[in-house]
């Protein structure tokens, strides 16, 4: 059971590229999400999906954007990649929102933007 | 707005040391709390999860109370061991599309 699937693990890029970030879950989860880990910040919530074809903002979803077409998949799109986008980011997944479901997240994308 | 707090922000103990984690909270209309450890390099992984009707959930040697009128949770880990060294995150779940806050974390040091 492979759960939550990041890729790719380290990217390094240049100011205005752009990229997709992929997640991947194989336990049929209706939630997932996007967080970005910065020293001294914490997980800050970017994106997040309650279903397929259903997308929200979090707390910062500014430089980025989502798309949720399977069930399965939630890629995250930086447009224009900027410095301040250096971060660790991570994609979470859950049954579907509630009290009971955890959270499960991937193993991270280490991202630096030069 | 949600803020979670997690004091201390880091904590050195010998081996075999019981010691408490705490996380505050600042709005209690929240759906559960969870607490994480996390790994240098690594991803999260969830420990204990509290519903907000509940009290407290153990697993192991781990014990997390909840006391949501106060807005404060606590992490009891006993016996402590130097493979329990890691980062422990709270997040709370709250809002119409259950949105997790995190703390910033208490790095925790077991020394042998």
């Amino acid at each position: 059971n492979a759960g939550v699937t990041q890729t790719p693990k380290f990217q390094v890029l240049k100011t205005g590229q752009s990229m997709t970030l992929q997640c991947a879950q194989d336990m049929n989860h209706e939630y997932m999400s996007w967080y970005r880990q910065d020293p001294g910040m914490g997980l800050r919530l970017i994106h997040y999906s309650v279903g397929a074809g259903i997308t929200d903002q979090g707390e910062v979803p500014n430089g980025y954007n989502v798309s949720r077409s399977t069930t399965e998949d939630f890629p995250l799109r930086l447009l224009s990649a900027a410095p301040s986008q250096t971060s660790v980011y991570f994609c979470a997944s859950s049954y579907r929102p509630g009290s009971k479901n955890i959270q499960y997240f991937g193993a991270g994308t280490r991202l630096s933007v030069l | 707005k949600q803020e979670v707090t997690q004091i201390p922000a880091a904590l050195s103990v010998p081996e075999g040391e019981n010691l408490v984690l705490n996380c505050s909270f600042t709005d209690s209309a929240i759906y559960n709390l969870q607490w994480f450890r996390q790994d240098p390099g690594k991803g999260l992984t969830s420990l204990l999860l509290i519903q907000s009707s509940q009290r407290e959930q153990t697993s192991g040697r781990l014990n997390a109370s909840l006391d949501k009128s106060s807005g404060r949770s606590t992490l009891y880990i006993a016996a402590s061991q130097p493979g329990d060294s890691a980062t422990y995150l709270c997040a709370v779940g709250a809002g119409s599309n259950y949105k997790l806050t995190f703390g910033k974390g208490t790095l925790l040091t077991v020394n042998p």
